[in-house]
């Protein structure tokens, strides 16, 4: 039974750029979130999607935003990149009327 | 506001003790507490949860006690091993709320 995966592992962009991040829930998992994670924090939370709309969203600027696909997987896509955006993205797929999320690996990225 | 803290940021424990790493919560109306456990260049592990209608819940050597009264949340690990060496974060989620509340997090080293 695979696990959240997602990708890339790593990624490297410049201020100003568009990035997107891709994620596939555990297998029976219809529910993905989104956390940014910086160096030494905890992860805080983006957005979550459910049915292909978003459900729930934290304190993040419109230039972070989402899709979610009939299959369930997700993309987290962030435009204008600044520097304060490196970070490690992670995404969490959990299923309906069930709150343990579970993580995945998580896409590393840097702004230059 | 939101906040899940940790009484201490680093734990050193001897290989075989037992390990008790604890948190604080803010929010009074939280339903559902979450341990995950996070080494180095992976994403967050699901260790247990509990949710706000019980006090104690155990898995295999781990423990997770809830006090509602002072709004307290503790991990207790049996015997520990060197493969627990790890960050450990606690999360809570809101009533009627989607997303989890993370800490900071407790690094937790064990002395062979």
């Amino acid at each position: 039974d695979a696990g959240v995966t997602q990708s890339p592992t790593h990624l490297i962009k410049t201020r100003g750029q568009q990035v997107t991040l891709r994620c596939s829930p555990k297998s029976g998992h219809d529910t993905v979130s989104w956390y940014q994670q910086a160096l030494g924090q905890g992860p805080q939370f983006i957005f979550q999607y459910y049915e292909e709309e978003e459900r729930q969203r934290g304190n993040f600027p419109d230039r972070f935003s989402g899709h979610q696909f009939p299959n369930y997987s997700s993309e987290l896509n962030v435009n204008a990149l600044l520097l304060g955006d490196s970070a490690l993205y992670l995404c969490a797929s959990s299923r309906t009327g069930r709150e343990t999320q579970y993580f995945g690996p998580g896409t590393r990225l840097l702004v230059l | 506001g939101e906040s899940v803290g940790l009484h201490l940021p680093t734990l050193s424990v001897q290989e075989g003790d037992n390990s008790i790493i604890n948190c604080a919560y803010s929010n009074s109306a939280s339903d559902y507490f979450i341990w995950y456990k996070q080494e180095s260049g992976k994403g967050p592990q699901f260790i247990i949860d509990i949710r706000s209608n019980m006090d104690k819940r155990q898995g295999q050597r781990v423990t997770v006690l809830l006090n509602k009264t002072v709004k307290h949340l503790s991990l207790q690990i049996a015997a520990t091993q060197p493969g627990d060496s790890a960050v450990y974060f606690c999360a809570e989620k809101f009533q009627g709320a989607q997303k989890l509340v993370f800490g900071q997090g407790t690094r937790l080293t064990i002395n062979p």
